[in-house]
């Protein structure tokens, strides 16, 4: 069964970078996934689509401080220069199928 | 730019049916390159994706397992948009709803566009 596995929480501090990982499970790892951001009482937005090979492909309006990387079965959004409105919820997103799948999000903390 | 403009009640007795629109502008729901999905978020269940409709020279549909007896998503053509109905609804579909567009090149779809959020009440 395809799931996708994220930390509930991270924090960093203003001006820093931050790395956050969404892990497909085993036989998965070959996976595409697409990174959404959530900020408070908003809805999600769309920031990249990231392959397994690292490649990715950000949304429209998407700041250069957001990047993607990949190593095995982890993915990985990379925000730097961290800002005040970049403190939200981070979901992983991917196809199994045929059908959606969800990773649980990341609380991101701008300290 | 893709929008997508949601509308439906936000309010819906416990057995009824849950009932909403997404219309789409800027892009065509009978797209070759698109999926058009239903997408809700609960405190308890996060981003639940519930299912989606697509053109692929007919038309196609895909339900999560979790709500695949009691829903059903439909394209309009006319109206260019779709619709979620979702049957025998109890307090436990309490929850967000968002439209989303998914786009694909080659084989993944990237969901890049989302509805405003609909929150629906599931209430006597």
């Amino acid at each position: 069964q395809l799931v996708l596995t994220q930390s509930p929480s991270a924090s960093a501090s203003l001006g820093a970078s931050v790395k956050l990982t969404c892990t497909l499970s085993s036989g998965h790892s070959s996976y595409a996934i697409a990174w959404h951001q959530q900020q408070p009482e908003k809805g999600p937005r769309y920031l990249m689509k990231l392959n397994s090979d690292g490649s990715h492909s950000k949304g429209d309006g998407i700041p250069d401080r957001f990047s993607g990387s990949s190593s095995g079965a982890e993915r990985y959004l990379t925000i730097s220069s961290l800002q005040s409105e970049d403190e939200a919820d981070y979901y992983c997103q991917t196809w199994g199928t045929g059908l959606g799948v969800f990773g649980g999000g990341t609380k991101l903390t701008v300290l | 730019q893709v929008q997508l403009q949601q509308s439906g009640p936000g309010l819906v007795k416990p057995s009824q049916t849950l009932s909403l629109t997404c219309a789409i502008s800027g892009d065509s729901v009978s797209s070759n390159s698109a999926a058009w999905n239903w997408i809700r978020q609960s405190p308890s269940r996060g981003l639940e994706w519930l299912g989606r409709t697509y053109y692929r020279s007919k038309w196609y549909n895909d339900y999560a397992v979790s709500v695949k007896r009691r829903i059903t998503i439909n394209p309009d053509t006319s109206k260019n948009q779709f619709s979620l109905h979702l049957n025998s609804v109890t307090p436990e579909d309490t929850a967000v709803y968002y439209c989303a567009r998914a786009k694909y090149d080659s084989s993944f779809g990237a969901i890049d566009y989302w509805g405003q959020g609909t929150l629906v009440t599931v209430s006597s």
